[in-house]
């Protein structure tokens, strides 16, 4: 079955650390893979997607991730976190043919002043 | 340009009760989805409205839940008695084209729904 795999629930970094969250996923075939979040009361906004070419994205407000097959891994980061960057963040992943996204169950980023 | 809307943000309902979730897709958008949250759990979809048409409602979880999307504009979400399981946020997201992946999905606020 299609699977999406955030194994941090929760994860905490001081303001201007670097940040790496992770994804993998399960499929055979190449995904369509996103990176949503969710700041408190927000809905949910594309960070970056990935549907070919160039595995490594870069997406909106500094952050990037790298698409690595042989690893199902999507993996989400920034350089240098702000406060303002606490939130919810997603990984999602598409098939060609459906329509549907199926996610992960989410990374909560605390941030330490 | 105004983004997916969602009404109410929370609502609170006793079991049994009835709640409808009213959701209005960017202008111009023929794909609906409506996406459900229950905590501690990761989003799910539920279904995809092709303009006025389901195009897929395998994730509908059973026959308490109804969605419409009448004209092909705004979509509603019935639920019919409401069970306690049913509490959760309730997303829904609009794109633009068929396909999926030559646009994205873009979502509303979500609402709050709480099942007492």
């Amino acid at each position: 079955a299609q699977s999406v795999t955030q194994p941090d629930i929760h994860i905490t970094v001081s303001e201007g650390a670097s940040l790496e969250l992770r994804c993998n996923y399960s499929y055979g075939a190449t995904p369509y893979l996103f990176w949503y979040v969710q700041s408190p009361g927000q809905g949910l906004q594309l960070l970056l997607k990935y549907f070919s070419g160039d595995t490594l994205v870069q997406g909106i407000k500094g952050f990037e991730a790298e698409f690595k097959r042989s690893q199902s891994s999507f993996n989400l980061r920034k350089p240098s976190v702000h406060w303002s960057d606490a939130a919810e963040y997603f990984c999602a992943v598409g098939w060609l043919r459906d329509d549907k996204i199926i996610f992960g169950k989410g990374t909560r980023l605390h941030i330490l002043p | 340009e105004a983004g997916v809307t969602q009404f109410p943000s929370h609502s609170v309902i006793e079991k049994g009760q009835t709640v409808t979730l009213r959701c209005d897709p960017i202008s111009g958008h023929d794909n609906l989805y409506w996406y459900r949250r229950v905590m501690g759990k990761e989003i799910k979809f539920l279904l995809h409205f092709v303009k006025e048409s389901k195009q897929d409602e395998s994730g509908m979880p059973n026959n308490r839940f109804l969605a419409e999307r009448t004209g092909g504009t705004y979509s509603t979400l019935k639920v019919q008695p409401a069970e306690l399981e049913d509490s959760g946020v309730y997303f829904c997201a609009s794109s633009q084209s068929p396909g999926l992946f030559s646009y994205e999905q873009y979502f509303g606020p979500g609402t709050r729904l709480t099942v007492t």
